[in-house]
Parts: structure tokens; sequence; C-alpha cells
């Protein structure tokens, strides 16, 4: 069974601090790793799709990696705006319809 | 920029009666999904559905649940006699494009908040 595991689970950081939050996955074969963030009572937003180990992707104090077993999204000089759910999802291959296996995501707070 | 749209924003019913969720997906989208998150839990896959037919549902999906595209714009979840615990936020997504290609990022709804009393 496909399963997704973020850690740590919440993470506190002053505004400027910039830290790392961690995507472990087990499939049977990866078509895709998504990443979205969630705020409070919204749907989730798209932020990046990572397909094969060694890609990266960047939006502005984002940054996704992907290895064969985990992914990471850094975050470099945090602002307050950055405080959300970070979820991470995997689209496995031999699935025919497209299903997202999401994480139980990281919340992240950033003090000012 | 276009988003996929989902009414009502929130749904209160009781236990037994049957509700439909609507949703208006991206216009030039292909893929349809249903998801739901029960408070503090993950989301959680639902349904897949296209060209006017369910390609893929969980365990999840019983019975009891039902997807339509009545029209060219519309996407719906019915089901048909709710439960306690079908209490969640359901989310509507949509994707250009099937797995593997560059255009299949899924693109979800605010959602709608049901909850069964």
């Amino acid at each position: 069974e496909d399963q997704v595991t973020q850690s740590p689970e919440a993470l506190r950081l002053q505004e400027g601090e910039s830290s790392s939050l961690n995507c472990s996955y087990t499939v049977s074969g990866l078509r895709g790793l998504f990443w979205y963030r969630q705020d409070p009572g919204k749907g989730p937003e798209f932020l990046f799709t990572l397909y094969s180990a060694g890609e990266e992707k960047e939006k502005e104090r984002l940054k996704a990696t992907l290895t064969k077993k985990e992914s990471f999204l850094h975050i470099t000089a945090p602002k307050p705006e950055d405080s959300a759910t970070y979820l991470c999802a995997v689209q496995a291959t031999g699935e025919y319809g497209n299903k997202l296996v999401f994480g139980a995501g990281t919340i992240l707070r950033v003090k000012s | 920029e276009p988003e996929v749209t989902q009414t009502p924003s929130h749904q209160v019913t009781q236990m037994g009666q049957e509700v439909i969720l609507r949703c208006v997906p991206i216009s030039n989208h292909l893929y349809f999904y249903w998801y739901r998150q029960i408070l503090g839990q993950k989301v959680e896959f639902l349904v897949s559905f296209y060209n006017n037919e369910i390609s893929e549902k969980s365990e999840i999906f019983d019975d009891q649940f039902s997807v339509e595209r009545p029209d060219g714009s519309n996407f719906t979840l019915k089901i048909r006699s709710t439960k306690l615990e079908d209490s969640a936020m359901y989310f509507c997504a949509s994707s250009e494009a099937y797995s593997g290609s560059p255009y299949n990022e899924q693109f979800f709804g605010p959602g709608t908040r049901l909850t069964v009393l």
C-alpha cells in the first residue's frame, strides 16, 4: 500500500530562520510527487510537481527536492505569510485514475 | 487566473438525507476528482472521473456515493443517505491531462464543509 509520512508534524520558526520539511514515501513506483500549501479552512494550493530523483524546483522562498525515498521542502528566510500546512502527495505508477495519496502535513508557524 | 469553484461553501443536513455537492472545474480540464478531509485528518481520495465515467474509486466511495457531469461545466457528488461519519470537508479537483504528462497537476477548489446532524 502506498504511504506518505511527513515530518515534523509542526514547526515553529522565527522570521528569517531557514529550515526544511521532510516527506518520505513508499510506493510501488513513483509517477509524481506533489507539494501543496493549505491554509485553514481552504483547499490545497498547488506548489510543485517532481517526477524523478535529483529533480529540484523553486518558487520564491521555497525549494523542493526529490530522492528515491523522500522529498524535502526547503524554506529560506521565511516570512509570517508562509505560515500554513504543507502537504505532500504521491501519484503511483500502475494506477489508472491519477489519484493522489496525501501525507498528514506539516503545520508551519513563522513568527515575526 | 482560472480556478475550481464549489458550492455551497457549507451544507448542514440531517442524517439520512440526500445531499448534492457541486463543482465547476477549470474549463479546459478533462479529469475530475473528489477528495474529502475529516477534521484533523489527511486528505483522502474518493473518486476520479474522465470521459463521463468513473476511472477509479476508493473503498470510501460505496453505493451511497455517486458522481455526475450533468452538463459541460458542472461536476457533482451525491451522497444518497448521509451518515454522521460523512461530516467532512469535500474538495473537488481537476487536471488538464493524465498522470505522467507535464500537465497533470491537480488544482483544488475551496471545499464544501458538510455537517451531518
